[in-house]
């Protein structure tokens, strides 16, 4: 159990709609991270937040956005939903320091029809 | 670009068969290399870190080292509960935050 929460767990959607996802990072953490992990593929890099501000974004269009809270919990936004969007959107929590390990809640699966 | 490969992409092994997989990775700087592990439909869970070459770390039956181009992870005496996809990720030292790049995994099965 790593104290990292994502809700909902599964999630169907039409093809244009939009989605918001959200993470609870575990207790100490005021890093959160978001990544999109397709069928037999390893997790993608689609942002972070450190102290409600993006401090990195990976090779995702801006129709993904995210916000953090002063809590540390997180959203993931996606407008004009694809089909490709269809995937497990994975939350990860980390320490203020640079070496500390990412902690991953259980994931969202998306599924867009 | 940083680039990781996994190796093999799925192995089979009987209950007890020692193995090792392989993570292969061209970074520009790198500030840590992790292992998870991933069962079907969930989030990948945390086992090691390693920092640097001549670096190993154990926990039960794994074993994670690593050398300036790779890092294996040793499986000793398996058991069918090991049975998962095993996920390698390099971290850089700089830009992009925390970020990690991810491998593709090996799914592995024990059988009895």
């Amino acid at each position: 159990e790593t104290g990292v929460t994502q809700s909902p767990t599964h999630l169907i959607k039409t093809r244009g709609q939009q989605v918001t996802l959200r993470c609870s990072s575990q207790s100490g953490h005021n890093t959160v991270s978001w990544y999109q992990q397709a069928l037999g593929q390893g997790p993608q890099f689609i942002f972070q937040y450190y102290r409600e501000e993006e401090n990195g974004r990976g090779n995702f269009p801006p129709r993904f956005s995210g916000l953090q809270f002063p809590n540390y919990s997180s959203e993931l936004n996606v407008n004009a939903l694809e089909l490709d969007d269809s995937a497990l959107y994975l939350c990860a929590s980390s320490g203020p320091t640079a070496n500390t390990e990412a902690f991953f809640g259980q994931g969202t699966r998306l599924t867009v029809v | 670009e940083d680039q990781v490969t996994q190796s093999p992409e799925a192995l089979r092994l009987q209950e007890g068969e020692s193995s090792s997989l392989n993570c292969s990775y061209t970074v520009s700087g790198l500030r840590g290399l992790f292992w998870y592990r991933q069962d079907p439909g969930k989030g990948p869970e945390f086992l090691f870190t390693l920092y640097s070459a001549g670096e190993e770390k154990e926990k039960e039956r794994l074993k994670a080292t690593l050398t300036k181009k790779e890092s294996f992870l040793h499986i000793t005496a398996p058991k069918p509960e090991d049975s998962a996809t095993y996920l390698c990720a390099v971290q850089i030292l700089t830009g992009g935050g925390n970020k990690l790049t991810f491998g593709t995994g090996t799914q592995l099965k024990v059988e009895l």
